[in-house]
């Protein structure tokens, strides 16, 4: 089955800095990649998305990239804020079932 | 998308005892799905809850310890069936339409003593 690894698992950066989490798939049927944002105590919420037939999306502070070849996609986000502190979670989702697997997720410090 | 609302936001259950934890979508939808999460840990899926069947597993869970239902497309149980202080964890229903975005309930916080 889909397997989806996720780096780093902890991140620490300053105010305004770059962020950026990297993840691998392992089925190549897979061609739907969220990303979620969780809060302490709080349910995961879809941040940005992306599909195979494209290999990068923008939403303001917040992109992510996909190389099929290369089975990695990434989520970058720049002039990071202390509301940005959270975990971070890559998913892949498989055609056919339609299941989301989760990577292990990032969690994400933001130093003011 | 659409909003789940799932009950009870948590629980603290007696070992041996079953639990059963609801989730009540405010549309239709496609697909739903159970996962638990321990503190601190990613999402591990536990069923595809089908609409009208048998609920499909992943491997290392069992339907004698997690029965499953989903009577239509906009409700869906999951019982933690015999608890011991293992089962211990945050379980999480999530809804989807076909391969799109998974919205999910608060999540269910049990604690088995």
């Amino acid at each position: 089955g889909e397997n989806v690894e996720q780096h780093p698992s902890t991140l620490s950066v300053q105010e305004g800095d770059s962020a950026v989490i990297k993840c691998t798939y392992s089925d190549s049927a897979s061609n739907y990649f969220p990303w979620y944002k969780q809060e302490l105590g709080k349910r995961p919420q879809l941040i940005i998305d992306i599909r195979s037939n494209v290999g990068e999306k923008k939403d303001q502070r917040i992109a992510v990239t996909l190389n099929k070849t290369a089975k990695h996609f990434s989520l970058h986000i720049t002039e990071t804020q202390p509301e940005d502190s959270a975990v971070y979670f890559c998913a892949a989702s498989i055609t056919g079932g339609f299941k989301t697997i989760f990577g292990a997720g990032t969690r994400l410090f933001v130093k003011a | 998308s659409a909003v789940i609302s799932q009950k009870p936001s948590r629980d603290i259950c007696q070992r041996g005892t079953s639990l059963t934890i609801q989730c009540q979508v405010d549309s239709q939808v496609t697909m739903m799905f159970w996962y638990r999460q321990q503190p601190g840990q990613s999402l591990t899926l536990i069923a595809t809850a089908n609409q009208g069947s048998e609920a499909t597993y992943e491997s290392g869970f069992v339907i004698d310890k997690f029965p499953i239902s989903r009577p239509n497309l906009t409700f869906s149980t999951l019982t933690v069936s015999n608890m011991s202080p293992e089962d211990s964890s945050i379980y999480l229903c999530s809804g989807q339409q076909g391969q799109a975005e998974a919205f999910f309930g608060q999540g269910t916080r049990l604690t088995v003593v």
